[in-house]
């Protein structure tokens, strides 16, 4: 079974640039989360859906993130306009509906770096 | 609100050296605790959980008691090995509407030979 996919592995892009991740969970898991680790501090929640739709999107950072999950399969994240502060990890991670089975399954990370 | 602290590294042990990285959290009700681990290079994986009070987890030589009383789930190994050099992370699962991981801010652990 393949494990979550995230691309690019790193973005190097110029403050005021759009950059766009991408997360493909593990077939079958409806819930996919994304989380973040800016250096040297917590990895930290920021959405997550269950199949197609935001369950909690309470960690976006303010209006430049914009998570979609079309289709309820691979999911991106979009920064736009990108600043330095948005510098970091991005994670990706998926698990299964049932609520029995808590393991998240995470994606090796995208590491964006705003120069 | 719901928070993990555990113990800041850089730590640095030679091989065969006991290990404990100490976690206590904060939490509403009794949520499911992890630790994970970040090897150089790649990403997060689970190395071990525990659901309730009282439950062990364990895998590759590591374990962590959950704590309800001291609300700490500390990893331990008897004898760390040069491939267990990497990031470790203590987490827990919020309970209640979106279940979401908090985690602490990572343990770097370095063995030498």
């Amino acid at each position: 079974e393949a494990g979550v996919t995230q691309f690019p592995s790193h973005s190097v892009i110029e403050k005021g640039q759009t950059v766009t991740l991408r997360c493909d969970p593990i077939s079958g898991h409806d819930n996919l989360y994304w989380y973040r680790r800016v250096m040297g501090k917590e990895i930290k929640f920021l959405l997550h859906f269950v199949k197609e739709s935001k369950q909690d999107e309470s960690g976006m950072p303010n209006n430049r993130f914009l998570a979609e999950r079309t289709g309820g399969t691979y999911s991106t994240l979009k920064v736009q306009p990108a600043e330095l502060e948005d510098s970091g990890v991005y994670f990706c991670a998926s698990s299964r509906l049932d609520r029995g089975r808590h393991e998240q399954y995470f994606g090796p990370g995208t590491r964006l770096t705003v120069t | 609100g719901n928070s993990v602290t555990q113990m800041e590294g850089p730590v640095t042990l030679s091989e065969e050296a006991f290990l404990t990285i100490n976690c206590t959290y904060t939490a509403t009700g009794y949520p499911s605790l992890f630790w994970y681990v970040q090897y150089p290079g790649e990403g997060l994986q689970l190395l071990l959980k525990a659901t309730k009070a009282d439950d062990k987890g364990s895998n590759k030589g590591f374990e962590a008691t959950y704590r309800k009383e001291t609300t700490s789930f500390h990893l331990e190994k008897g004898s760390v090995q040069v491939s267990d050099s990497a990031v470790y992370f203590c987490a827990l699962l919020t309970q209640g509407g979106s279940e979401k991981l908090v985690f602490g801010k990572g343990t770097k652990l370095t063995v030498n030979p």
